[in-house]
C-alpha cells in the first residue's frame, strides 16, 4: 500500500518560490507515476501536472508551464513540487497524488498561503 | 483542453436516500473517467475508476456508470458518511487531466 508523506505549512511572500516535498513508503518512487493536485480555499480540484510514464516525461499543466518545477529524488523515494513567483492566487493545499487509473493515493496536502 | 461539466451543484438529499450525481464531459473520454469523495480538511478518496469499477474498500452502494461524455454517480442509500463533496476527473486526454467543479452532497 502506497503512503503518501507531505512536508508542513508554508507562508512564503508574493514573488517568492517554495518547494513541497511527498515521501513515498510502501513503494519505490520509480514504480509510480507522481501527480500534483491544488485547491485554493473553499474551491474544486485543479491539476497542476505529473509523470507520464508513456513518454518519460513530466507534463505541466499550460497554466504553470514556466512557473512549475516537479523533481523526483529516487535515493529517498521523495518528489518534489516547486512553484516559483508566487501571488496571492496561488494560497492554496497542494497535494501529491498517483495512481494507475484514477488517484489512489493522495499525501496530506501541504498548505501554501501567499501573503506579504 | 476537456471540460468537466458536474450537476448539480448541490443536491440535498435525506439520510437512506438514493443519490445520483452527474457528470458531463466536453468531448468523449471514453471510460477514462475517476469519482473521488472529499470531506472537510481531508483528501480526496478515489471512490470509482474506469467510469464504473469501484476502488479498493469502497461501499457496493457506491456505483458509476456511463461512457464517453455522460457519467454518472449513484450513492444507492446515503448514509451520514456519505455527506461530502464529490468530483469526476478525466484522464483519458491530457493534459491536463481536469476536474469538475465538484457537487456537495448536503443532509436535507
Amino acid at each position: 500500500q502506497v503512503q503518501l508523506v507531505q512536508s508542513g505549512a508554508e507562508v512564503k511572500k508574493p514573488g517568492a518560490s517554495v518547494k513541497v516535498s511527498c515521501k513515498v513508503s510502501g513503494y519505490t518512487l520509480t514504480e509510480l507515476s507522481m501527480h500534483w493536485v491544488r485547491q485554493a480555499p473553499g474551491k474544486g480540484l485543479e491539476w497542476m501536472g505529473g509523470f507520464d510514464p508513456e513518454d518519460g516525461e513530466t507534463i505541466y499543466a499550460q497554466k504553470f508551464q514556466g512557473r512549475v518545477t516537479m523533481t523526483e529524488d529516487t535515493s529517498t523515494d521523495t518528489a518534489y513540487m516547486e512553484l516559483s513567483s508566487l501571488r496571492s492566487e496561488d494560497t492554496a493545499v497542494y497535494y501529491c497524488a498517483t495512481g494507475v487509473w484514477g488517484y489512489d493515493a493522495w499525501g496530506q496536502g501541504t498548505l501554501v498561503t501567499v501573503s506579504s | 483542453e476537456i471540460v468537466m461539466t458536474q450537476s448539480p451543484a448541490t443536491l440535498s438529499v435525506s439520510p437512506g436516500e438514493r443519490a445520483t450525481l452527474s457528470c458531463r464531459a466536453s468531448q468523449s473520454v471514453s471510460s477514462n473517467l475517476a469519482w473521488y469523495q472529499q470531506k472537510p480538511g481531508q483528501a480526496p478518496r478515489l471512490l470509482i475508476y474506469g467510469a464504473s469499477t469501484r476502488a479498493t474498500g469502497i461501499p457496493a452502494r457506491f456505483s458509476g456508470s456511463g461512457s464517453g461524455t455522460e457519467f454518472t454517480l449513484t450513492i444507492s442509500s446515503l448514509q451520514s458518511e456519505d455527506f461530502a463533496v464529490y468530483y469526476c476527473q478525466q484522464y483519458n486526454n491530457w493534459p491536463p487531466r481536469t476536474f469538475g467543479q465538484g457537487t456537495k452532497v448536503e443532509i436535507k
